[in-house]
């Protein structure tokens, strides 16, 4: 199935830092998501992007689906974007996730 | 719903005894999933339904695990003989198509196998 390695694994920011995180694919998709898992365990969808880039207030993404990687911003980050980011992509009608970047702003 | 929904959200059980999760799906989505989130062990696709096809049950670890939907709506995850390694979080999602669709997950159901 299609490998997917996220990176980095973990990540402490100061509030106000931005970051970059990357997720790469081993193979061709026609559908990528990126989700935050908050701290109580709910998985948040972020964006639905197979490709081009899009933007939700603080966040953007941008995938090269040609490049097989995506790549998640936060810009001005908050306490409150701390937990799990994970993308996926899917292998037959499922998800295969990441292992994740887990995501720590501290105050 | 607004959203998809889940019970219980925690539960607690011996090992040996069956269990039932519950899943509703957002109303008028035709898919359905079901995973488990383990720790160490990531995001696990489980099994997939999609309105009134045989579900694909390609990712379900072993025959202790059954999954059934009815009426094409609510879905019943069923784990008999329950052993202390089906420890995690099972989450449902459901999506308005079944390929390539964005799919919606419910807060999870939180399985401690004592």
């Amino acid at each position: 199935g299609i490998q997917v390695e996220q990176s980095p694994p973990d990540l402490i920011l100061q509030e106000g830092a931005n970051s970059t995180l990357r997720c790469n694919f081993s193979d061709s998709v026609n559908n990528l998501q990126w989700f935050h898992q908050n701290p109580w365990g709910q998985l948040i969808n972020l964006f639905y992007i197979p490709s081009g880039t899009k933007q939700n207030g603080r966040l953007s993404a941008t995938t090269v689906a040609t490049e097989r990687y995506s790549l998640l911003y936060i810009s001005s980050s908050q306490t409150t974007d701390s937990g799990v980011y994970f993308c996926a992509v899917p292998v037959g009608y499922a998800l295969n996730f990441g292992k994740g970047t887990s995501l720590l702003v501290t105050p | 719903g607004a959203g998809v929904s889940q019970s219980p959200s925690n539960k607690v059980t011996e090992k040996g005894k069956d269990v039932e999760l519950r899943c509703d799906p957002i109303s008028g989505h035709t898919a359905l999933y079901w995973y488990r989130q383990s720790l160490g062990q990531g995001l696990e696709f489980l099994i997939y339904f999609q309105g009134n096809s045989a579900p694909d049950k390609s990712g379900l670890p072993s025959d202790r695990f059954s999954a059934e939907r009815t009426g094409g709506s609510v879905s019943t995850l069923t784990i008999q003989r329950t052993q202390q390694e089906d420890s995690a979080v099972y989450l449902c999602a459901s999506s308005s198509n079944g390929l390539v669709y964005e799919q919606y997950f419910g807060p999870g159901t939180r399985l401690t196998v004592t």
